[in-house]
């Protein structure tokens, strides 16, 4: 089993759609939680990153943490053609090296 | 500044030829970071430095792959006597004290052995 899990999806939504991506983790030292856009053959970008438990949010986007449960989502509102994307989910504890799930691809379309 | 930099975008070399990629981090960052991604794959850890030292290497990182980062600006990672399953996408990655968690990535290298 993979430290870090995440369906590859395709996810496919109509735009506008409320998105929920996730992903579930076994590690229990994890303790930061990042998610990424990445474009095709471009390097991934950072959308947000989070500490422990609970909820952030950044414009569109919610990211939220269950440590208990060991999930955490993304939800993109009002999601855009420009969104679709592959989604990477990234996490951390106390060693600074991000370990990341394999990816959810998004297409959002017109 | 204009982010982390990585060269060249792409490199189609023969099966054993050596190659060598470089990596610009954003100046202020202090940790840097190298991973390997291949297609449906998430990035995958290989190395990492703060300032200049070497931290922590994957068991990924085979004795031909080397790392370096002199006098803890640019970066350089060499891959001696690629073989085919060398192809990927080599990402860096980048972060500092004031951006801690949040990793900075370049556009990466692509590699493909023939």
């Amino acid at each position: 089993q993979k430290e870090v899990e995440q369906d590859p999806g395709p996810l496919s939504v109509p735009e506008g759609a409320i998105v929920s991506l996730n992903c579930t983790y076994s590690n229990s030292a994890f303790q930061y939680f990042m998610w990424y856009r990445q474009y095709s053959r471009k390097g991934p970008e950072l959308l947000m990153y989070t500490y422990s438990s609970g909820n952030k949010e950044d414009g569109r986007f919610t990211a939220q943490v269950d440590k208990s449960s060991k999930y955490i989502s993304l939800f993109i509102r009002d999601s855009q053609p420009s969104d679709s994307a592959t989604y990477l989910c990234a996490m951390t504890g106390g060693s600074y090296i991000p370990t990341f799930g394999r990816g959810t691809s998004l297409i959002v379309h017109p | 500044d204009t982010g982390v930099s990585q060269d060249p975008r792409h490199k189609i070399t023969k099966r054993g030829q050596n190659v060598t990629f470089r990596c610009d981090p954003i100046s202020e960052h202090n940790r840097l970071y190298w991973y390997r991604q291949t297609l449906g794959q998430g990035p995958e850890f290989l190395t990492y430095f703060q300032n200049e030292a070497q931290l922590e290497k994957s068991r990924l990182l085979s004795d031909r792959f080397s790392a370096e980062r002199p006098k803890g600006s640019f970066s350089t990672l060499e891959i001696q006597r690629t073989e085919q399953g060398d192809s990927a996408m080599y990402l860096c990655a980048s972060t500092g004290r004031r951006t801690n968690y949040g990793y900075t990535f370049g556009s990466g290298t692509r590699l493909t052995v023939v």
